[in-house]
């Protein structure tokens, strides 16, 4: 099956930009979500792109994907503390609507 | 517009008691998933459904049972629960009508500790 990797834990100061990093093994993926979970919660969808992209914007967050290497990122711009969370990267790994969720990052921003 | 509802939110168990976790989605989506998370270890699927009356097993589908009746249900059962079990259980639904672009909608949780 896919193994989708991300570091544990990563901390940053208010206002600084923040890069989550993510790496997957299914080279057949055609699309790959971020996912957000704030406390007690469950996930809420952030972003996605299609592996045909290099680059997706939207607002704050910035996604790229090097197809080669099977990497993902995540860059959230003037991280604010209200993006304390943990983030999933979530590629599909096949048919019926299948993701596999990666560890998850747990994002701390510092005041 | 509930969406995902997951009942019970917590419950502790007994090593060996049965349970019954609940999920009902109103969206009228075919797609419905039960994960365990762990820390560390992320999500993983225990079992999925691609419609009513059938399911499928996912990654770590030992010690659980699940059944969907109806479509906009999906039931998972612990019928002799273990310590190993401890963990937090989310549902979630999708459909194929609005493609990728709104993922999974997740429900909030069953935090279950099994002693």
């Amino acid at each position: 099956g896919e193994d989708v990797e991300q570091s544990l834990f990563l901390s940053v100061r208010e206002g600084d930009s923040s890069v989550i990093n993510c790496t997957y093994t299914d080279s057949s993926s055609t699309y790959l979500y971020w996912y957000k979970q704030e406390p007690g919660a469950g996930l809420q969808l952030l972003t996605y792109i299609f592996s045909n992209m290099d680059m997706k914007q939207d607002q704050r967050l910035t996604v790229l994907l090097n197809k080669k290497d099977k990497h993902l990122s995540l860059r959230i711009a003037d991280t604010q503390t209200g993006d304390s969370a943990i983030y999933f990267c979530a590629p599909n790994s096949g048919g019926y609507q299948k993701v596999t969720f990666g560890t998850g990052t747990k994002l701390q921003v510092i005041p | 517009n509930a969406g995902v509802t997951q009942t019970p939110k917590f419950r502790v168990l007994k090593t060996g008691q049965s349970m019954t976790l609940l999920c009902a989605q109103d969206m009228n989506h075919e797609y419905m998933y039960w994960y365990r998370q762990d820390p560390g270890m992320g999500l993983r699927l225990i079992h999925y459904s691609v419609g009513e009356g059938t399911t499928a097993k996912g990654e770590v589908p030992d010690g659980y049972n699940v059944s969907r009746l109806k479509k906009q249900n999906f039931l998972l059962g612990l019928e002799s629960a273990a310590p190993s079990q401890t963990s937090v259980y989310f549902c979630a639904s999708t459909t194929l009508a609005t493609g990728v672009k709104y993922g999974y909608t997740f429900g909030s949780g069953t935090r279950l500790t099994v002693v």
